[in-house]
C-alpha cells in the first residue's frame, strides 16, 4: 500500500528555515518521483518542485532561490528546506506520489505557521 | 508559467443535480507527439488532502465513480458529474503537468443549495 507522511514543526519564525520531512512506503523514492505542494490557508494549490526517481530536482521558479529538495533513498525518505522564511509561507506542505506525471498518491500534509 | 482558470469560483448544487465546472488553460495542453492533454483534475474535501481523479484530460483513476467525467482538448476543458451525491462536496481543481512549473487553477467549490 502506497503510503507517504510528512513531519516538521508547526511553527517557524520569519527569516528561519523550514525542514520538512516525506517517508513514504509502498514505493521506493529510486522508481518515481515525488513532489511538493503548498496550501496557504483557505487557499489553491502551488506546485513547490520535485524530485525524479533519477535525483534530479525541478523548483517552482518563484520559490527557487529559497528552496532545496534532497532524498535520503536508504531510508526511503524525501526532504524540502526553504530558507528565508515569511509569514506567507504559512500552509499545508504536501508531498505526493507521481505516477505518469501526475499526483496519484498524497500525504496528509504538515501544516506550518510562520510567527513570531 | 502556464495560467490555468477555473469557472466558475463556487457553485450551489443539488443532490441529483448534474454539474460542469471549466478549466482554461493560457496554451495549449496537447502534446503533438503522443496526442495527449496534459490535464488532470483533483478533489479535495474539507480537511483532506487532495485526490486525484481524472488525468490525461478524460482518463478516470481506478476507483472513481463513473459520474465524473472529463473532457475537453487543446486549453479547453471541463469536469462534469452527471448527477451530484452529497460526498461529492468539495473543492475541484485542474492542474497542468506539460510543463513545469505545473500549475493549479483557483478552483472550483461545490456547496449545497
Amino acid at each position: 500500500q502506497v503510503r507517504l507522511k510528512e513531519s516538521g514543526p508547526r511553527l517557524v519564525q520569519p527569516s528561519q528555515t523550514l525542514s520538512v520531512t516525506c517517508t513514504v512506503s509502498g514505493f521506493s523514492v529510486t522508481s518515481y518521483h515525488v513532489s511538493w505542494v503548498r496550501q496557504p490557508p483557505g487557499k489553491g494549490l502551488e506546485w513547490v518542485g520535485a524530485i525524479w526517481k533519477g535525483g534530479s530536482t525541478d523548483y517552482n521558479s518563484a520559490l527557487k532561490s529559497r528552496l532545496s529538495i534532497s532524498r535520503d533513498t536508504s531510508k526511503n525518505q524525501v526532504f524540502l528546506k526553504m530558507n528565508s522564511l515569511q509569514t506567507d509561507d504559512t500552509g499545508t506542505y504536501y508531498c505526493a506520489k507521481l505516477g505518469a506525471g501526475v499526483m496519484d498518491a498524497w500525504g496528509q500534509g504538515a501544516s506550518v505557521t510562520v510567527s513570531s | 508559467d502556464i495560467v490555468m482558470t477555473q469557472t466558475p469560483s463556487s457553485q450551489a448544487v443539488s443532490a441529483g443535480e448534474k454539474v460542469t465546472m471549466s478549466c482554461k488553460s493560457s496554451q495549449s495542453l496537447l502534446y503533438s507527439e503522443n496526442k495527449k492533454n496534459y490535464l488532470a483534475w483533483y478533489q479535495q474535501k474539507p480537511g483532506q488532502s487532495p485526490k486525484l481523479l481524472i488525468s490525461w484530460a478524460s482518463t478516470r483513476e481506478s476507483g472513481v465513480p463513473d459520474r465524473f467525467i472529463g473532457s475537453g482538448s487543446g486549453t479547453d476543458f471541463t469536469l462534469t458529474i452527471s448527477s451530484v451525491q452529497a460526498e461529492d462536496l468539495a473543492v475541484y481543481y485542474c492542474e497542468q503537468y506539460y510543463d513545469t512549473p505545473w500549475t493549479f487553477g483557483g478552483g472550483t467549490k461545490l456547496e449545497l443549495k
